[in-house]
């Protein structure tokens, strides 16, 4: 029973350097979320996905884009990595019944020096 | 816009205190709210929402709609208890895909 499953779980950058920041999920959710996390800031929405091919942006998305060619998996890229986008990064998901809330993954903490 | 509004940061507390974690919002639709906790080096799980009016670990938390608060409560706190607490509200208009807003989150401390 994975739930929600991110990878690295830690990753160091150097500014200008890109990755991509792994998300999958196996409970067959249509919605999946990616949210910084700041302290002081809470959480922050990034990019969102109502279902494969679909995606938009949330509240904070430059710098990042995202992609959503399966059910299971919403990866997050950063291109060009700078220092401001140190932060904690998490992906979740939920069916389409919002009410039942958000399924959270473990979370990628990312440091830009 | 909405807004969810968590005014304190820090809530520090003895064991077998009574707990109240703040939360306000503002939302021109009818909301639905929810409280997710985080323990150290933890992801963030669900405790409660709103609509199933169920009481989690001892907690509760009741939907005020004329003071716009969602307020969640404890009578008598456990060390256990100690962890960051986020309020969130769903966007329920239509076209919003539910997106969640969260406030910026208040760590409760429960000390022995």
């Amino acid at each position: 029973n994975a739930g929600v499953t991110q990878t690295p779980k830690f990753r160091i950058l150097k500014i200008g350097q890109s990755m991509t920041l792994q998300c999958t999920q196996d409970m067959n959710h249509n919605y999946m979320y990616w949210y910084r996390q700041d302290p002081g800031m809470g959480l922050k929405l990034i990019y969102y996905s109502v279902g494969a091919g679909i995606t938009d942006k949330g509240e904070v998305p430059n710098g990042y884009n995202v992609s959503r060619s399966t059910t299971e998996d919403f990866p997050l890229r950063l291109e060009l990595a700078a220092p401001s986008q140190t932060s904690v990064y998490f992906c979740a998901s939920s069916s389409s019944a919002q009410s039942y809330g958000y399924t959270f993954g473990s979370g990628t903490r990312l440091t830009v020096v | 816009a909405q807004r969810v509004t968590q005014p304190e940061k820090l809530l520090s507390v003895f064991k077998g205190a009574p707990v109240e974690l703040k939360c306000n919002y503002s939302y021109s639709g009818s909301p639905e709210l929810f409280w997710y906790v985080q323990y150290s080096r933890q992801r963030l799980q669900l405790l409660l929402r709103h609509i199933s009016r169920e009481s989690i670990k001892g907690f509760t938390a009741d939907l005020n709609k004329g003071e716009t608060s969602f307020h969640l409560k404890k009578p008598f706190a456990q060390e256990e208890d100690s962890a960051m607490y986020y309020c969130a509200l769903s966007d329920t208009r239509p076209g919003a895909n539910s997106k969640l807003t969260f406030g910026k989150g208040i760590t409760l401390s429960v000390r022995p």
